[in-house]
């Protein structure tokens, strides 16, 4: 079984701070692991993935991630944040099983005051 | 290339009642998954059909159902609704059971 924490429901930064939404996982095998971004009264965007193979994984709008096994986290970072990245964001792993079903986390809502 | 489509996009129902919620695919994808967000919450997994079988299935009661059709479009079913039932029902179409997901906007459901 795998499961998800997202430290911190809410995050507040200021627009052109560094973003950083923390993401820790638990599988018994190597997992697939997802960031997706939820706008209001909208689905799931795709931000980035990790498979395999390099740990740095770089998703849209500045948006990169780094898989650490040895801590089993899968942080979010941007850079300089931006107004229009206030949305909830959502950690999500999933196994390299025979369906692909996603556990997420509770989400983390970001906030970008001016 | 047309993104998932889910219909309706709002609906309210009261307790006991029966619903049937609607998906369209991307274009090619052969895998769709059913998720259900509640308010405040990240979605669950409801089950995922794969060609036209279902293909796997979450900690969800038998009266949540769901059907897949030929040109992978699918439907969830969910009968004598509960107050709990009250949520953001989300459909995520794929090119294959472990390629990545992709959401619709979800159909949001009431029940009174």
């Amino acid at each position: 079984a795998q499961s998800v924490t997202q430290l911190g429901s809410h995050v507040s930064v200021s627009e052109g701070a560094l973003v950083l939404l923390r993401c820790n996982y638990s599988s018994s095998v190597p997992p697939y692991l997802f960031w997706y971004v939820q706008y209001p009264n909208q689905g799931l965007q795709l931000l980035l993935k990790y498979t395999t193979g390099a740990t740095l994984v770089k998703g849209i709008n500045g948006f990169e991630a780094e898989f650490k096994k040895s801590e089993t986290s899968f942080h979010l970072t941007k850079p300089s944040a931006h107004m229009s990245d206030a949305a909830e964001y959502f950690c999500a792993v999933t196994l390299n099983s025979g369906y692909s079903t996603l556990t997420f986390g509770k989400g983390t809502m970001l906030l970008v005051s001016p | 290339e047309t993104g998932v489509t889910q219909s309706p996009t709002h609906l309210i129902k009261t307790r006991g009642q029966q619903v049937t919620l609607r998906c369209s695919s991307q274009s090619g994808h052969n895998t769709v998954s059913w998720y259900q967000q509640a308010l405040g919450q990240g979605p669950q997994f409801i089950f995922q059909y794969y060609r036209e079988e279902e293909n796997g299935r979450g900690n969800f009661p038998p009266r949540f159902s769901g059907l897949q059709f030929p040109n992978y479009s699918s439907e969830l079913n969910v009968n004598a609704l509960e107050l709990d039932d009250s949520a953001l029902y989300l459909c995520a179409s794929s090119l294959g059971r472990n390629q990545p997901q992709h959401f619709g906007d979800g159909t949001r459901l009431s029940i009174l």
